[in-house]
């Protein structure tokens, strides 16, 4: 089974610039989480989807990032524009639904450095 | 609001021995906790995932123990290897379904 997709792995921007992070979750999976990770610190919900309906985007600086799920599949991260303190490793998941006995599954994330 | 803190947040042993990672949560409504691995570089991968309703799970030289009363979880590791270093995470599934993070414990494992 293939797992969370995630793309770019890698990405450095200038300050003010703008990026966007895509993720392709398991096969099957309604529920669609991004978190944020700063260096050595515990991941941070952003927002989490349920099918293409936000569940939670209590976490998420709306006045720069944005996110979507338009077709309930693959979702967009976005950041714009970029600060410094953006600089973190945005990390997408899945799991089947919102029923509380379902693992949740990681991508490998996609890494920000902003300059 | 609930709050997971690992303690310690790095720990440094030598191969063979048999070690204790230790997670506490503040509310003790929670539905499940989740212990995850994060290797440099990598995204998180699952260990072990506790109902509110059990006490432990055991996955092959790990065990994971749950006293939601008291709010705490311990991670334990058999028989430590090298391979077994990385940063370990503990997560609580809330009352909201979302996961709240601890900020990981660091393990080395020294041949």
């Amino acid at each position: 089974e293939a797992g969370v997709a995630q793309s770019p792995r890698y990405k450095i921007i200038e300050k003010r610039q703008s990026v966007a992070f895509w993720c392709n979750p398991i096969s099957g999976h309604a529920t669609l989480y991004w978190y944020q990770q700063i260096l050595g610190q515990g991941p941070k919900l952003l927002i989490q989807f349920q099918n293409n309906g936000v569940v939670d985007d209590s976490q998420l600086p709306k006045d720069r990032f944005s996110a979507e799920r338009l077709k309930g599949v693959d979702s967009t991260l976005k950041i714009q524009p970029a600060k410094l303190e953006d600089s973190a490793v945005y990390l997408c998941a899945s799991s089947l639904d919102l029923s509380s006995g379902n693992t949740i599954y990681f991508g490998e994330g996609s890494w920000l450095t902003v300059v | 609001k609930q709050e997971v803190t690992q303690i310690p947040a790095a720990l440094s042993v030598p191969e063979g021995e048999n070690l204790v990672l230790n997670c506490s949560f503040t509310d003790s409504a929670i539905y499940n906790l989740q212990w995850f691995r994060q290797d440099p570089g990598k995204g998180l991968t699952s260990l072990l995932l506790i109902q509110s309703s059990q006490r432990e799970q055991t996955s092959g030289r790990l065990n994971a123990s749950l006293d939601k009363s008291s709010g705490r979880s311990t991670l334990y590791i058999a028989a430590s290897q090298p391979g077994d270093s990385a940063t370990y995470l503990c997560a609580v599934r809330d009352g909201a379904q979302k996961l709240v993070f601890g900020q990981g414990t660091r393990l080395t494992i020294n041949p």
